[in-house]
C-alpha cells in the first residue's frame, strides 16, 4: 500500500523553464510534507517543506503547493537550471500517534534539465 | 561538523553472514532512522529511534535489528544476510520531527 505516490518516474525540461513535480498521498493523518533532492552516490538532501496549515511555501526558486482536499502536493522550480538535474523525492509524516517521527517516501522522479 | 557518518560505504556479504552498518551523528539529534533504497521503491523505513533507549519498527524491519545506547550512534545489524537485502542503506537524523532529516551518504550492500 503506497501511501505516498509520485506517478511520473521522469521529467525533462529546458533550462530556464518551469519544472513541476507532483506527489499524491492517501493517508489523511499526514500533516507535514517534505521534498528531498538526491544526486547519484549521495544521500538525499532536504529541499523544502510545508505544514498542513499552509497551502504554499517558497524558498528562492523552489515553491511547494499543498492541496489538502485533493491530497496532492507539487514542487515548482523556476527557473530550472542544469544543476537541478537529480532525483526528487516527496515525503510525508504525521505528528501524532504511532507515526511520530517517521517519514514515508514516494518512489522518486528523475528530473533532467537540458541546457 | 561531520553531520551523519555512515560506515562502511561499500560491503559485499555472503548469504547467511551477519554484519553491522554503523551510523553516527554529531549534531545531538534525538531522532534517527534507517532507510533502504531500492529501484522503483523510493526509500523505505527499516527502524527508527526517538531518543537513546527508544526504538521502533518501520515499514520493512524483518531481518534487521537496532539499538540506541547513546544519542550519537544508531547501528543497524543484519542477522543473517539474504540476497533480498542487497540495497543502498541510508541513516538519517533530525532534532525534531518538524524539521527535515539530515541523511548520511549511504552504504551500498551486496549479498551474494
Amino acid at each position: 500500500d503506497q501511501q505516498v505516490k509520485q506517478n511520473s518516474p521522469s521529467l525533462s525540461v529546458q533550462e530556464g523553464r518551469i519544472s513541476i513535480l507532483n506527489c499524491d498521498y492517501t493517508n489523511s493523518m499526514f500533516d507535514y510534507f517534505l521534498w528531498y533532492k538526491k544526486y547519484p552516490a549521495e544521500g538525499p538532501t532536504f529541499l523544502i517543506s510545508i505544514s498542513s496549515i499552509k497551502d504554499k511555501n517558497e524558498d528562492g526558486r523552489f515553491t511547494v503547493f499543498l492541496n489538502k482536499s485533493a491530497k496532492h502536493l507539487s514542487l515548482h522550480i523556476v527557473p530550472s537550471q542544469p544543476g537541478d538535474s537529480a532525483v526528487y523525492f516527496c515525503a510525508a509524516s504525521a505528528k501524532g500517534g504511532t507515526s511520530y517521527g517517521k517519514l514515508t517516501f514516494g518512489q522518486g522522479t528523475i528530473l533532467t534539465v537540458h541546457p | 561538523n561531520a553531520g551523519v557518518t555512515q560506515t562502511p560505504k561499500f560491503q559485499v556479504l555472503k548469504t547467511g553472514q551477519s554484519m553491522t552498518l554503523q551510523c553516527a551523528q554529531d549534531m545531538n539529534h534525538e531522532y534517527m532512522s534507517w532507510y533502504r533504497q531500492d529501484p522503483g521503491m523510493g526509500l523505505r523505513l527499516i527502524h527508527y529511534s526517538v531518543g537513546a533507549g527508544i526504538t521502533d519498527q518501520g515499514e520493512v524491519p524483518n531481518g534487521y535489528n537496532v539499538s540506541r545506547s547513546t544519542t550519537e550512534d544508531f547501528p543497524l545489524r543484519l542477522l543473517s544476510a539474504a540476497p533480498s537485502q542487497t540495497s543502498v542503506y541510508f541513516c538519517a537524523s533530525t532534532p525534531d520531527s518538524s524539521y527535515g532529516y539530515t541523511f548520511g551518504s549511504g552504504t551500498r550492500l551486496t549479498v551474494v
